[in-house]
């Protein structure tokens, strides 16, 4: 089976400054990753799909990017209401992988 | 509104079984794939299964295969979750999930998901 190995575990960043998470499959998985945020107590809401497509209603300062085995996502100018748990998802083939969830948090 | 709405989840001794429901509104139940995907307490997201919109293609997670079973009711619009001989370590929030892909023959990225409900085992 493909795993998926994301880092950091966790980060703490400054308000307005860019955060990079990234995500790496064991095998190659094209474009079929996505990516979801999920606030504490709160369901997970996909963010990006195909590797870098935001998912409407998602504010433009998320994004992106790779393909094949390393991937990205990106926030540039980190908001408060940016604290979550964000996790990567592969959905190329069954069993549908999840990463291993990046904290994030407001220095 | 496009909503999902879980339920069935409750306190069971391992070796127990429990039936989990998702009742769907708003959109086409039939066109999509759906899923089950769990978190345990304070730990991250496992999917469990998903079943295709025409259940030509129902796959497991490895941790499941073979005492979960997974099926839908196109006509009223509901996902369910078979669970039988369950352990300690299928205690979780159990989520059901829309996959995005509209007629697809595989899976997509999930876009909506319930609030889930809760699945205890213990003696």
């Amino acid at each position: 089976d493909i795993q998926m190995t994301q880092s950091p575990s966790s980060l703490s960043a400054s308000v307005g400054h860019r955060v990079t998470i990234t995500c790496r499959a064991s095998q190659d998985i094209a474009n079929y990753l996505a990516w979801y945020q999920q606030k504490p107590g709160k369901v997970p809401k996909l963010l990006i799909y195909d590797a870098s497509t935001l998912q409407s209603g998602v504010p433009s300062r998320f994004s992106g990017s790779g393909s094949g085995t390393d991937f990205t996502l990106t926030i540039s100018n980190l908001q408060p209401e940016d604290v979550a748990t964000y996790y990567c998802h592969k959905y190329n083939s069954a069993p549908l992988t999840f990463g291993g969830g990046t904290k994030v948090e407001i220095k | 509104e496009v909503q999902l709405v879980e339920s069935g989840g409750d306190f069971v001794e391992p070796g127990g079984s429990l039936r989990l429901s998702c009742a769907t509104s708003g959109f086409t139940f039939d066109d999509y794939a759906m899923h089950w995907v769990r978190q345990a307490p304070g730990k991250g997201l496992e999917w469990v299964s998903g079943i295709g919109w025409n259940v030509d293609n129902i796959d497991y997670a490895d941790s499941v295969r073979g005492r979960f079973t997974i099926s839908r009711d196109n006509d009223e619009n509901f996902l369910y979750l078979q669970m039988d001989s369950l352990r300690a370590e299928d205690t979780a929030l159990y989520f059901c999930a829309k996959d995005s892909g509209r007629y697809t023959y595989g899976y997509s990225a999930f876009d909506l998901w319930g609030r889930g409900t809760m699945v205890s085992v213990s003696s």
